[in-house]
């Protein structure tokens, strides 16, 4: 089955530590994004990148850092200058422009998601 | 600066009733809109989307409506089944910011028996 997985589902981080989050993707997708969810609010995008080896900043990127060494893997280290770690975090990917020259829309698929919490 | 708002936080609707979620939204550079479905604990799921050079779009149960001079999206699930209970976002992008996502605030979709 293809899908996104995420791992791992639950996660604990003491004080001043980096914790690195999964997500792989089985989908052949170009696009992949990260996400933020905190209680009662939206999703805000972290960081995304549209193809292996190049990265973006999102809205809140500060405090975290990503790589895309690999089309299907696109991991979350998540720093100690990230003052308010404890957020559910959720990767998705889209096709991106795949094979095409330029990009069109289409849907974004999520993975279930990582709970962060501090110890 | 919200750019998509959802401006009921909680929408309580009766088993075979019409669901309405709305959503608003202030930039003009959006041309694609979607909703998602989402239970505690989980990753959303993609329900449906429109272009903007539609204003209707239909799955199933699953209809979206995008009135682009008022800025307005509502999703409609006729008719609503208990299973439907979760949480919905809207979200939106634009092509020119090749497929990033902003996502409203949610409505929590209650459908009781």
């Amino acid at each position: 089955d293809g899908g996104i997985t995420q791992s791992p589902k639950y996660l604990f981080r003491k004080e001043g530590q980096n914790v690195t989050l999964s997500c792989e993707q089985n989908l052949n997708h170009d696009a992949m994004y990260w996400y933020r969810q905190d209680p009662g609010q939206g999703l805000r995008l972290i960081y995304y990148s549209q193809i292996v080896n190049d990265f973006q900043k999102g809205d809140i990127a500060e405090g975290y850092s990503v790589s895309r060494e690999k089309k299907e893997s696109f991991p979350l280290t998540v720093t100690s200058a990230q003052k308010n770690p404890t957020a559910f975090y959720l990767c998705a990917s889209s096709i991106g422009r795949g094979t095409q020259t330029r990009y069109s829309n289409q849907p974004q698929h999520f993975g279930d998601g990582t709970r962060l919490s501090i110890l | 600066d919200q750019q998509v708002k959802q401006n009921s936080p909680s929408l309580s609707v009766q088993e075979g009733r019409i669901s309405i979620l709305n959503c608003d939204y202030t930039n003009s550079m959006f041309d694609y809109f979607l909703w998602y479905k989402k239970y505690p604990a989980e990753g959303p799921t993609f329900l449906i989307s429109i272009s903007s050079i539609k204003d209707k779009n239909e799955d199933g149960r699953f209809t979206v409506f995008l009135n682009k001079s008022a800025k307005h999206l509502s999703l409609h699930i006729v008719p609503s089944q208990p299973g439907d209970s979760a949480v919905y976002f809207c979200a939106a992008s634009s092509t020119l910011s090749y497929g990033k996502l902003t996502f409203g605030q949610g409505t929590i979709l209650t459908v009781h028996p």
